[in-house]
């Protein structure tokens, strides 16, 4: 596509929820990062994937948190138990390579109550 | 403890005025140092890229300048437009990762 898609744009769960972010990266591109940024917060790493792989899930908070991206293409965020302090906005970003310029999303609010 | 840390957090300009945005890292080493724009509900999108060894870089009326030495950079926006209202955020990256700051909040108003 002509960039990154990101769906739903706005998610409201109940807590303890389960709840599927989805992101479709740019045509091409290899790399796909996902991150969470908080209300006046600066985006924070979560996960990255080169192709299927999730090079680097270092930054995921616990276990109810999981990335898959199946066929080197699109990725889904995956929270189970939702809890209060999930609500943020998640934001998917691509690149053509590792260490390229990352083009984002328009990011998932998600509001946990 | 946050490493890239920018100021002001917000700040408020009149249409065709001029601001400068700061940004301090200690982020080391580092792959290059961005400067993202984000409108309220969007994604952030790349304004300038710097590698260490760049000194200025800029793209229409956004002027970016890093000094590696004290490690700071700068953004400089000339002229402003009701536009320019958002959140600009400074991002150092090295390989894959991005350390990104708060943010700084600019609104221009007419």
């Amino acid at each position: 596509g002509a960039g990154v898609s990101q769906t739903p744009s706005n998610k409201v769960t109940e807590k303890g929820k389960y709840v599927e972010l989805r992101c479709d990266p740019i045509s091409g591109h290899t790399a796909l990062y996902w991150y969470r940024q908080s209300l006046g917060q600066g985006p924070e790493f979560l996960i990255y994937f080169q192709g299927t792989g999730a090079a680097d899930d270092s930054g995921l908070p616990n276990d109810r948190f999981f990335a898959v991206r199946p066929e080197g293409s699109v990725s889904t965020l995956k929270i189970q138990r939702t809890e209060r302090g999930d609500s943020a906005v998640y934001l998917c970003a691509s690149s053509l390579t590792l260490g390229a310029e990352a083009f984002f999303g328009q990011g998932t609010r998600l509001t946990v109550v | 403890k946050n490493q890239v840390e920018q100021s002001p957090q917000s700040l408020i300009i009149l249409e065709g005025k001029n601001c400068t945005l700061q940004c301090n890292y200690t982020v080391s080493p580092f792959s290059n140092l961005r400067w993202y724009k984000q409108d309220t509900g969007r994604g952030p999108v790349s304004l300038t890229i710097m590698t260490f060894s760049e000194n200025t870089k800029s793209n229409g009326r956004y002027t970016a300048t890093l000094d590696a030495d004290t490690k700071q950079s700068s953004l400089h926006i000339t002229a402003s437009q009701l536009s320019d209202s958002a959140s600009y955020i400074c991002v150092v990256s090295f390989d894959y990762k991005l350390s990104f700051g708060a943010g700084t909040t600019v609104t221009v108003r007419a």
